[in-house]
């Protein structure tokens, strides 16, 4: 079973509509999560950082967390076509010695 | 968020050479950092993270030889990839983080060809 899982994609969503991305993850003891979006050719850019169950908003992205269940998911609302790009969700185990364990990503594209 | 310079951006040279990659953090200063790789749409994979003052902590099935790493102030770490081959073309991401923050920032990227 692999750690972090994503869905590859690609996944295409309407100008201005809802984006919503999905991550599952293997270990009961991670305790960070994170949101990555990455430009092709590009390194990563930290979007979203959620630590506790339930919803945190930062303008237009919702990250939402669910320990029980092991999901963690990101929304993004009134999509743009510059949102296309691959999202990453990344998972720390904690303890603060640890680097981040990343999905795959799932190519997001925003049609215009 | 902290800054990360990662230099050179891009660079291409002959198998069997050596080639530095430097990564610094501009406005912090960062008492980890991990190496990652990046094969085209493929996801991260940490090499290694060093540590100020001590020695690398390389994932299993990375080289240690091969991927010379040196973390020897809090703003600057090194990943040499020596003797360099075409199979270790690839994107190569380094990344920092503070004292006490569990907040990853990636440096820009080295994409490396090696002919």
């Amino acid at each position: 079973q692999k750690e972090v899982e994503q869905n590859s994609g690609p996944l295409s969503v309407p100008e201005g509509a809802i984006a919503s991305l999905n991550c599952t993850y293997s270990d009961r003891g991670s305790q960070s999560f994170f949101w990555y979006r990455q430009y092709s050719g590009k390194s990563p850019e930290l979007i979203m950082s959620i630590y506790s169950n339930g919803d945190k908003e930062d303008g237009r992205f919702t990250a939402q967390l669910n320990k029980a269940s092991q999901y963690v998911s990101l929304l993004i609302r009134d999509s743009q076509p510059s949102d296309s790009a691959t999202y990453l969700c990344a998972v720390n185990k904690g303890g603060g010695a640890d680097g981040l364990t990343f999905g795959k990503g799932t190519h997001l594209i925003i049609q215009p | 968020g902290a800054v990360v310079s990662q230099h050179p951006s891009r660079v291409i040279c002959k198998s069997g050479t050596s080639v530095k990659i430097e990564c610094r953090s501009l406005d912090f200063q960062a008492t980890t950092m991990f190496w990652y790789r990046q094969f085209p749409k493929k996801s991260l994979m940490l090499m290694a993270t060093s540590n100020e003052g001590s020695k690398a902590t390389y994932e299993q099935g990375v080289e240690k030889d091969k991927f010379l790493i040196n973390h020897a102030s809090l703003t600057l770490s090194t990943l040499t990839v020596t003797s360099a081959h075409p199979e270790d073309s690839s994107f190569y991401i380094c990344s920092a983080r503070g004292q006490g923050d569990e907040k990853l920032f990636f440096g820009s990227g080295t994409q490396l060809s090696v002919l």
